[in-house]
């Protein structure tokens, strides 16, 4: 059973870090390409950023809101997809989403999210 | 970046209706738009892919439909775990930008 658990959330002040993990489990995480997508609260969905599988050499985008402070980064002997966030500020604030990105570039499988509040 | 509308932002309506919900691309996009149901406080659920290709485990009283620039999701027959709200999502290229959801709910 494909199963993804984000974890590392949580309160960060302005101009802080946070290092957020995708655990894998049911596929190789290698074979895949994987997404994050975010959800400010109450809002809809942003996509944030992707790392292609390894097949082809891992390459990351992102989107223009976070792009030069988020990188995507990964585990393969752990089966695992981080993100690092750096300078975050308050409009970062959302539930944080790791993604398997299938056939046709849909998302098939979600985790559950990890939710990071960025305040003072 | 392409952006993506959707209509109705939200719609009432009762166990056994037919719902229609509208999306539209800002340029063509052939069939690359996925649908997706988010039931309150839990992750989006992938509905359908490739505009009108329905994913394993779906029921098949939801149906998609369209290709360029509009597109379709049917709800023939609504259950009470179908109240949700629903974002359309093109595909086609980089950032993979979504609509702003539709939300269904109850009559």
């Amino acid at each position: 059973e494909v199963q993804l658990v984000e974890s590392g959330g949580g309160l960060v002040q302005p101009g802080g870090s946070l290092r957020l993990s995708c655990a894998t489990s049911g596929f190789s995480v290698s074979d895949w390409y994987m997404d994050w997508v975010r959800q400010a609260p109450g809002k809809g969905l942003e996509w944030v950023g992707r790392s292609t599988n390894k097949a082809d050499s891992y390459i990351t985008e992102y989107a223009a809101s976070v792009k030069g402070r988020f990188a995507i980064s990964r585990d393969d002997s752990k089966n695992s997809l981080y993100l690092q966030m750096n300078s975050l500020k308050a409009d970062d604030t959302a539930v944080y989403y790791c993604v398997r990105r299938g056939v046709f570039n849909s998302f098939d499988y979600w985790g559950q999210g990890t939710l990071v509040s960025v305040s003072s | 970046d392409i952006q993506m509308t959707q209509s109705p932002s939200s719609v009432s309506a009762s166990v056994g209706d037919r719902v229609t919900v509208t999306c539209r691309s800002s340029q063509g996009i052939s069939s690359g738009l996925a649908w997706y149901q988010q039931q309150p406080g839990k992750a989006p659920k992938l509905l359908m892919s490739a505009a009108s290709s329905l994913q394993s485990g779906v029921p098949s009283r939801f149906s998609g439909s369209g290709s360029g620039t509009d597109f379709t999701l049917t709800i023939s027959g609504l259950q009470p775990d179908d109240f949700a709200t629903y974002y359309c999502q093109q595909t086609k290229s980089l950032p993979f930008t979504f609509g702003p959801g539709t939300t269904v709910d109850i009559k």
